[in-house]
């Protein structure tokens, strides 16, 4: 059974960095493309970030270009998502999704829980 | 402003064929797969379609199609389980990104 279980989210004043991962299971995750997907209160899904499978390919929303950094390690079966500079709009759930192929514009077939990110002063 | 438009709304009855669209452009819905989402009260994303083909554990009365620029999902014999939001999703080439529909609410009356 495919499993992905985000963690490190949490408070942060703006300007401050957090890390998130999400750890896989269930699948082989080499060879696979993943991403991150944010949702901001009572709002709509709006992707973030995508990785190819071989990690060699990196995308990035508009919104967060040039502060956050997607990246896996697969010996590790983990993605991650290093966020700086943070402000208050990245205030959201931050869920990752696996993709259908190794390509990042691969649509989601699965996806984590999510974990919370809170922006404040 | 989303790159893709959906539904706002869309009810039914119980047993009720409803259907969503998803319009983009030809350089995201016109070229590539398209993703379909159920989100039930602001849960976790659940994929039930991608391109037509329907993931493991999802019913068969979830079906979807593309002509052109526009994407559908159907639900044929709506139950009250299927209550939820659902969102399409597509790569797009000209921004390099993944693009988002606003969401469509199902509603089942």
């Amino acid at each position: 059974e495919v499993q992905l279980v985000e963690s490190g989210g949490g408070f942060v004043q703006p300007g401050g960095s957090l890390r998130l991962s999400c750890a896989a299971s269930g699948y082989t995750f080499s060879p696979y493309a993943m991403g991150w997907v944010r949702q901001a209160p009572g709002k709509g899904l709006e992707w973030v970030s995508a990785l190819s499978g071989s990690g060699d390919d990196t995308y990035y929303a508009d919104s967060v270009k040039g502060r956050f950094t997607i990246s896996r390690d697969n010996s590790k079966n983990t993605l991650y998502l290093q966020m700086n500079s943070l402000r208050v709009e990245d205030t959201a759930v931050y869920y990752c999704g696996k993709s259908l192929g190794g390509s990042g514009w691969s649509p989601h077939d699965y996806w984590g829980q999510g974990t919370l990110v809170t922006v404040s002063s | 402003q989303s790159a893709l438009t959906q539904e706002a709304s869309v009810s039914g009855t119980v047993g009720q064929k409803v259907t969503l669209s998803c319009t983009g452009n030809s350089n995201n819905i016109g070229s590539y797969v398209v993703g379909w989402y159920q989100q039930i009260s602001h849960g976790a994303p659940k994929t039930v379609m991608f391109g037509n083909s329907l993931p493991s554990g999802i019913p068969d009365r979830f079906s979807a199609s593309k002509s052109g620029t526009t994407a559908s999902l159907t639900i044929s014999g709506l139950q009250p389980e299927d209550e939820a939001d659902y969102y399409c999703s597509a790569w797009d080439y000209s921004l390099n990104a993944h693009v988002f529909g606003p969401g469509t609410k199902v509603t089942v009356l």
